[in-house]
Order: structure tokens, then sequence, then C-alpha cells
């Protein structure tokens, strides 16, 4: 058990519509990653938070938005949904924005667009 | 820009075979490169890390050599088990731990 919890565990919904994915980060870890895996994509870097702020935006649609809270939970908002959509969306956790502090990966919430 | 190249799978071994997955990288400077494994249904944890050229990282009986000359980082073991069947991720820092994955290797241990 990585510590970090994502919920729902599977969303499924249709095209046009808006989610939101919820994580709750290992107990005092301050960053929050945020990753997309698709078939065809493989495993894509999302959005990276630290104890609230913004730090980093990878492959993120403009469709998609992300926010960290006081208590350090986040959220990832998909709206406008498209088939393409449909993946598994990870949240990951760390202890500090700084490089080599280990990731932990929740286990997922699998999203399908019909 | 940073990339991660990854041997294709599926790969399918018997037990007590060697492994080996290829891995190679593209990256500005020296990162951090990592080897994560995924569980069916499971997140992705940390296999092993080096930081550095000549660096070997290693956990679990698995190994791998950071080798600046041939921008490399591939993973071996020398006598896999069921219990090891999983896919496979190498994963480069491209800074501020924003990891970089290549596309996963699916490996099959058969008794």
């Amino acid at each position: 058990d990585s510590g970090v919890t994502q919920t729902p565990k599977h969303l499924i919904t249709a095209t046009g519509q808006r989610v939101t994915l919820r994580c709750s980060p290992r107990s005092g870890d301050l960053s929050v990653y945020w990753y997309q895996q698709s078939l065809d994509q493989g495993l894509q870097f999302l959005i990276h938070y630290y104890n609230g702020e913004e730090r980093a935006k990878g492959n993120i649609l403009e469709r998609f938005s992300a926010q960290q809270f006081p208590d350090l939970h986040s959220e990832l908002n998909l709206s406008s949904l498209e088939l393409g959509d449909s993946a598994l969306y990870f949240c990951a956790s760390s202890a500090t924005q700084g490089d080599n502090s280990p990731l932990h990966f929740g286990n997922g919430t699998r999203l399908t667009v019909t | 820009g940073n990339s991660v190249t990854q041997m294709e799978g599926p790969v399918t071994l018997s037990e007590e075979a060697f492994l080996t997955i290829n891995c190679t990288y593209t990256a500005t400077g020296y990162p951090s490169l990592f080897w994560y494994v995924q569980y069916p249904g499971e997140g992705l944890q940390l296999l092993l890390k080096a930081t550095k050229a000549d660096d070997k990282g290693s956990n679990k009986g698995f190994e791998a050599t950071y080798r600046k000359e041939t921008t490399s980082f591939h993973l071996e073991k020398g006598s896999v088990q069921v219990s090891d069947s999983a896919v496979y991720f190498c994963a480069l820092n491209g800074g501020a731990n924003n990891l970089f994955f290549g596309t996963g290797t699916r490996l099959t241990v058969i008794p």
C-alpha cells in the first residue's frame, strides 16, 4: 500500500460531460503529480502541485484543470470529455518537490467515456 | 527534449531464465534514471534508481547500471520468478521530479 488514495476507482460517463478525480497524498507529502496512462500515448505527465501551488505542467489539455487544497488533497477536473480521454489516471505524491524525492503512486482511476 | 525508449514487449520467459529489458534515453544533462514496476490492478512502484553515471541500482534481484556513454539503463535479473510478472517502466527525471516514462514492457514468467 503506497498510502496514496484515489477515488473513484472506476468512472463511466458520456462524451461532453465533466468529471472530477480525487487524490489524497501520503501523509506528510507536499507534492502531488497527475499522470494519464492510455494505450496509445503510454504514461504521460499532466501536472504537478507543491503545497497548493502549481509547479509544472506537462501534456495537459486546456479542457483539464487541477488544484491542490489546503489539506493537500488534489482534484483533477476533466471537462467536455471526448472518447479519447478514456484512460487510467494516476496520482502520485512525494515528500518534497526536490529531485529524486521518491514518488508514490495511487492505484489509479479508470475513466471510460462512452 | 527528454524521452525514454524502451524495449517493445511483451516478453515471455520460463521461470529461472535471465531477463534483460533494454532502455535508452535522450536528455539534456545527466538526469536520474528509474525503473518502476506495475502489478495488475495497482499503481507504479519504484523498483530501483541511479542518480549518476556508472551508478548501479539494485533491488529484489534486479539491477540496472547508468551508462552515460551509451545513454542506457538496461534492467536485468539473473533468475526470474512467476511473481515477477508485471509491466516494467523505465523513466528519467526531467527536473523537479517530473518523470518521463517509457512505454512499458509487459513481462510474463511461466512456471
